[in-house]
């Protein structure tokens, strides 16, 4: 069973930067699946913010690109967010994903796995 | 960017009941790269429907998903307690890939 973990702090400092983990367990981050993550700021829908597979491709929302960087880290099958200078509009439910394999393309693809999401509120 | 618009926001309806939940594009594109996601309150989304009308593991026959070009729908016959959530539709066609702003469903 996949299982998504994250971690991180649930606060930052405008200006600040956020950084996000995400341990999987159940799957390999080497498999063909890209691995991302998704927000939702509080009461509002699903917002794509970048993923990555493991060959080095990485996808960002260009909204977004300016400010972010991921990684992946095969030997500890772990990977991660950083988003740079944030304001409350980033204030979110951040969620780290596994995208499936639909036999189609690998990317873009639907998302398989969620982690349980964390809150991530950007205040002074 | 495809923009993807939902309707209604909110829908009350009763135990039993047959719902069909609309996702409409700004551009057209193929079924094949169309999901719909639940979420229920205080919950991650879970994958209901890919591929335009693909049920993903362990989602009953009570959902199907259908549409092409613009138009797309997401149909759940007999609803049950535990269907009361949130519905949004998703484009994975190009990138960025962009969601529905979602539906509500809930008990009257």
């Amino acid at each position: 069973q996949v299982q998504l973990k994250q971690s991180g702090p649930g606060l930052v400092k405008p200006s600040e930067t956020l950084s996000l983990t995400c341990a999987v367990s159940g799957a390999s981050l080497s498999s063909s699946n890209y691995w991302g993550w998704i927000r939702q700021p509080p009461g509002k829908g699903l917002e794509w913010v970048a993923s990555m597979f493991h060959g080095g491709n990485t996808n960002f929302n260009p909204s977004l690109k300016s400010r972010l960087t991921i990684s992946l880290d095969t030997s500890n099958n772990q990977f991660s967010l950083t988003l740079n200078s944030v304001t409350a509009a980033d204030t979110a439910v951040y969620f780290c994903v596994r995208h499936a394999i639909t036999g189609i393309q690998y990317w873009p693809a639907p998302v398989d796995n969620w982690a349980q999401g964390s809150l991530v509120t950007v205040s002074s | 960017d495809i923009v993807l618009t939902q309707s209604p926001g909110t829908l009350s309806l009763s135990p039993g009941e047959t719902v069909t939940l609309s996702c409409r594009a700004s551009q057209s594109f193929s079924s094949h790269f169309l999901a719909w996601y639940q979420q229920r309150r205080g919950q991650a989304p879970r994958l209901i429907i890919y591929g335009g009308s693909n049920r993903a593991t362990g989602i009953p026959d009570r959902f199907s998903g259908s549409g092409s070009g613009t138009d797309f729908t997401l149909t759940i016959t007999r609803l049950e307690p535990e269907d009361f959530a949130v519905y949004y539709c998703h484009q994975y066609e190009r990138s960025p890939v962009t969601f529905g702003q979602g539906t509500r469903l809930e008990i009257k």
